[in-house]
């Protein structure tokens, strides 16, 4: 039931742009986005509630194919803070997760 | 507003002992609460669903027995792990939700457990 993510890792200078998948085995209904940074919980970033919806927050947004049971979460001009790991989740089933580091 | 509180936020215990935690929703009522389980350096784990006023429904492959899981009223949840052995050290989530609708979660800090 877990979605599965990729890539697993992502190493990025400040400014640069990434793109972390999101792929069910099971059907999507919605999909959250977390970002967690280390001993601490999932901060929330964005729900996408239907198909092709694409929704955004500052420079990070997600787009989401119900049809194809895949959702991508977008982060463009990344900055210092964006580093952490990031999951998707459907119905409560955490994706296997993105560990990102933005470096100088 | 949807604040999930969580006790303790870290408990060192010796093998063999039972520890509880408590996770309290603190300005909605919670219909529902989620507990999970992250081991270092991966994903959160779902260990089971709780409904105020009924059993809890627990994932495949968690022990129903090891970890009991209380929701007594619709802000409180606890989950007590009888006979702590070291591999049950972990960092222990819960979130709680007003509304499955959505699938909207709210989560705790979290409580880092230490087994001896």
């Amino acid at each position: 039931q877990q979605p599965v993510q990729s890539p697993q890792a992502v190493i990025l200078r400040e400014g640069e742009d990434a793109v972390i998948n999101c792929s069910s085995s099971k059907a999507l209904y919605s999909v959250h986005w977390y970002r967690q940074k280390h001993g601490e919980a999932p901060v929330f970033l964005m729900i996408l509630l239907k198909g092709g919806e694409q929704k955004g927050h500052e420079k990070i947004s997600a787009s989401f194919n119900e049809k194809k049971q895949q959702s991508s979460l977008y982060l463009t001009a990344s900055q210092l803070s964006y580093s952490g790991t990031y999951f998707c989740v459907n119905q409560f089933y955490f994706g296997t997760g993105t560990s990102l580091t933005v470096i100088p | 507003g949807a604040v999930v509180s969580q006790h303790p936020s870290r408990v060192i215990c010796k093998s063999g002992t039972s520890v509880k935690i408590e996770c309290r929703s603190l300005d909605f009522q919670a219909t529902t609460m989620f507990w999970y389980r992250q081991f270092p350096k991966q994903s959160l784990m779902l260990m089971a669903t709780s409904n105020e006023g009924s059993k809890a429904t627990y994932e495949q492959g968690v022990e129903k027995d090891k970890f009991l899981i209380n929701h007594a009223s619709l802000t409180l949840s606890t989950l007590t792990v009888t006979s702590a052995h070291p591999e049950d050290s972990s960092f222990y989530i819960c979130s709680a939700s007003p509304s499955v609708a959505y699938n909207e979660q709210f989560f705790g800090p979290g409580t880092r457990l230490t087994v001896l």
